[in-house]
């Protein structure tokens, strides 16, 4: 069956650093989101890649989806404390769920 | 716009009881999913529910169930309880998109179940 792989499974990193978390995939994806889950909270949504290739920003997240579609990857640029959290990605294929990947758990140390 | 709710927040029940639990998606929502979190195995998809016709599902034992009624809202049922079961439950509903495309999920805050 189809996996979605993530990894690290946790980060920790001091608060400036930058911190890349990956997401593999076993088939082709239509689409590929990215959730993120504070302590206690729900996983909220960041943002879906739907091309090839596709890179998209939000401030200082970058996003890109591989070339296969098999494949993607989260970016946080000098990261801040209010970026703790657990980064999950959710790939999906047409008429299927979304398979969610394992998640890493983000902390950062001020 | 409200968002996902979902009842009960925390249940807390006995191996070989049965629960269900609620979920109300966003108005105008027709798309309910299911997931299972716990803290090994990330979240799980359970199943998903579109125009009250369960439309996906995961891999979960028959004790797992749902149903959707035709004004979205969602149930799901877990009968005989088994202690592998304690988990938090969540709900997402979105938008089917043209072409097959997904729109992106609404999470609810989840149902906390302890079983005992």
């Amino acid at each position: 069956g189809q996996q979605v792989m993530q990894i690290p499974q946790y980060q920790h990193v001091q608060e400036g650093e930058d911190f890349t978390t990956y997401c593999n995939s076993s088939t082709t994806l239509s689409n590929i989101q990215w959730y993120k889950q504070r302590p206690g909270g729900h996983p909220v949504f960041l943002i879906q890649l739907v091309k090839s290739g596709e890179v998209k920003k939000q401030k200082r997240l970058t996003f890109q989806f591989g070339e296969a579609k098999k494949n993607s990857s989260l970016h946080i640029t000098a990261t801040q404390t209010t970026d703790v959290g657990t980064y999950f990605c959710a790939g999906h294929r047409t008429g299927n769920q979304f398979y969610f990947g394992t998640g890493t758990s983000l902390t950062v140390i001020p | 716009k409200a968002g996902v709710t979902q009842t009960p927040r925390y249940l807390i029940k006995t191996r070989g009881q049965q629960v269900t639990l609620s979920c109300s998606p966003i108005s105008g929502h027709r798309s309910v999913s299911w997931y299972q979190q716990t803290p090994g195995q990330g979240l799980q998809f359970l199943f998903e529910y579109f125009s009250e016709t369960q439309r996906n599902k995961g891999n979960f034992p028959g004790r797992f169930s749902g149903r959707q009624f035709s004004n979205s809202r969602s149930e799901m049922n877990v009968s005989t309880l088994e202690l592998g079961d304690s988990a938090l439950y969540l709900c997402a509903s979105s938008s089917r998109l043209a072409g097959g495309q997904r729109d992106e999920q609404f999470f609810g805050p989840g149902t906390r179940l302890t079983v005992l």
